[in-house]
């Protein structure tokens, strides 16, 4: 069974602090995604990576950087926090081609205070 | 870009079927995926079809595709207390998996 997990479920930070958001995958998969959820507007996305040390802007980049050192994990920074990261944040992983479905951690809840 | 279109709330009555509706913008989109979302958790992946496809069936779950308009729906037969949930529409986007998100339906199951 495919296992992605994201290190924290509830998170609460400062204006202005660095933060990292990890998250690891277990089934060895190419692409990794970091995207925010907020209500009425569903899914954004916000950095994706189809290899180690690769990755491209999705949607809405302002305001977040990503690396990927490793296959298995993906990590998104928050530069400088702002009020308005507050956020769900979720990540996924799949297997490389347009017919491979995306899998989900649980999502980590980011309040910036 | 492409663009995925959900209706924000639909609610019935335990043991009634549950209908909900995606439209979206880009004919070239090969994959269409469900997801279901329950409280405090993230997504699961319930279903996709492929664009050649009309219907796919999986135990109470049916996937209609109507590829000339661009619209997606998913029925949920027998409907039950444990689907509550929010339910996403996905489209591929033709690069690696690449996904665009409809904004979500929340189902509410009354009894």
């Amino acid at each position: 069974d495919v296992k992605v997990t994201q290190s924290s479920r509830y998170l609460v930070k400062r204006t202005g602090e660095k933060v990292f958001l990890e998250c690891v995958q277990d089934m060895d998969h190419e692409n990794m995604f970091w995207y925010r959820q907020d209500p009425g507007l569903g899914l954004r996305l916000i950095y994706f990576s189809y290899d180690v040390k690769m990755k491209e802007k999705g949607d809405i980049p302002e305001g977040y950087s990503v690396s990927r050192e490793k296959k298995e994990r993906f990590s998104l920074i928050l530069e400088s926090a702002s009020t308005n990261q507050t956020s769900m944040y979720l990540c996924a992983s799949s297997f490389g081609g347009v017919d491979q479905p995306q899998h989900f951690g649980d999502g980590t809840r980011l309040s910036i205070l | 870009g492409e663009d995925v279109e959900q209706s924000l709330f639909l609610s019935v009555r335990e043991g009634d079927s549950s209908v909900i509706n995606c439209t979206y913008t880009d004919s070239s989109s090969t994959y269409l995926y469900w997801y279901k979302q329950e409280p405090g958790a993230g997504l699961q992946l319930l279903t996709y079809i492929f664009s050649n496809m009309d219907m796919k069936q999986d135990q109470r779950l049916t996937v209609l595709l109507n590829k000339k308009d661009k619209h997606l729906s998913l029925r949920i037969a027998d409907t039950q207390t444990g689907d509550s949930a929010i339910y996403f529409c996905a489209a591929s986007t033709g690069t690696a998996s690449k996904l665009t998100f409809g904004t979500g339906t929340r189902l509410q199951v009354t009894l």
